[in-house]
């Protein structure tokens, strides 16, 4: 079985501020790391996929990284709004493996 | 373009009971992966689907079965269905390739009295 951590846990965080969560994921075999936004009653939503170590993605405010050679990505909000409020997924594949395992998510609160 | 869609959105069986829940894959894809969800977990991985054929499986037991239909809609069937089987199951559809996006649903409820 392999672990993946995300944390924090959860996340309450005002208008405006920037936040970032961290997930990290057992480095050998590594071939894929995906990043999910999922709202609640919604289906998730893929935000990125990071192959490379030392990848950098963006979509508007958020943003993330990956350390492959430690097993760490970091998810970034800049200037979070209440619509950013989401559970934050990530995944990853070993190589020659197409299922996904998954972390248990960051569940982040922006209030207005 | 339709998405993942996936029904029945809510289910309440009771132990010992059938339940066999659908899945329509995004147009284009052919290949359909299943995971459970429990309370306060992430998605775990149930198997994969791929030209009709079971390519990939998670730590499952048999009483957790699927199908795959010639146009790449799929089934999950779960037997003798046990109080931990609660849980939301979550449909995904991807073109298949080993760090491919894959697509998710919206999910089925179930709940196993």
């Amino acid at each position: 079985i392999l672990n993946v951590e995300q944390s924090p846990q959860s996340l309450h965080v005002q208008e405006g501020d920037s936040t970032n969560f961290t997930c990290s994921f057992p480095s050998s075999n590594f071939y894929a790391l995906h990043w999910y936004r999922w709202e609640t009653a919604k289906s998730p939503e893929a935000l990125f996929v990071m192959t490379l170590n030392g990848d950098e993605k963006k979509k508007g405010r958020i943003s993330a990284t990956l350390n492959t050679k430690e097993g760490y990505s970091y998810l970034y909000i800049k200037g979070s709004q209440p619509e950013d409020s989401a559970t934050y997924l990530c995944a990853f594949n070993v190589w020659n493996f197409n299922k996904f395992y998954f972390g248990s998510g960051t569940k982040l609160n922006v209030k207005p | 373009d339709a998405g993942v869609t996936q029904s029945p959105t809510h289910l309440i069986k009771t132990r010992g009971q059938q339940v066999t829940l659908r899945c329509s894959p995004k147009s284009g894809h052919d290949t359909v992966s299943w995971y459970q969800q429990a309370l306060g977990q992430g998605p775990q991985f149930i198997f994969q689907y791929y030209e009709e054929e079971e390519r990939q499986r998670g730590n499952f037991p048999d009483r957790f079965s699927g199908h795959q239909f010639p146009n790449y809609s799929s089934e999950l069937n779960v037997n003798a269905l046990l109080l931990g089987d609660s849980a939301l199951y979550l449909c995904a559809s991807s073109l298949g390739g080993v760090g491919d996006t894959q697509y998710f649903g919206p999910g089925t409820r179930l709940t196993v009295l």
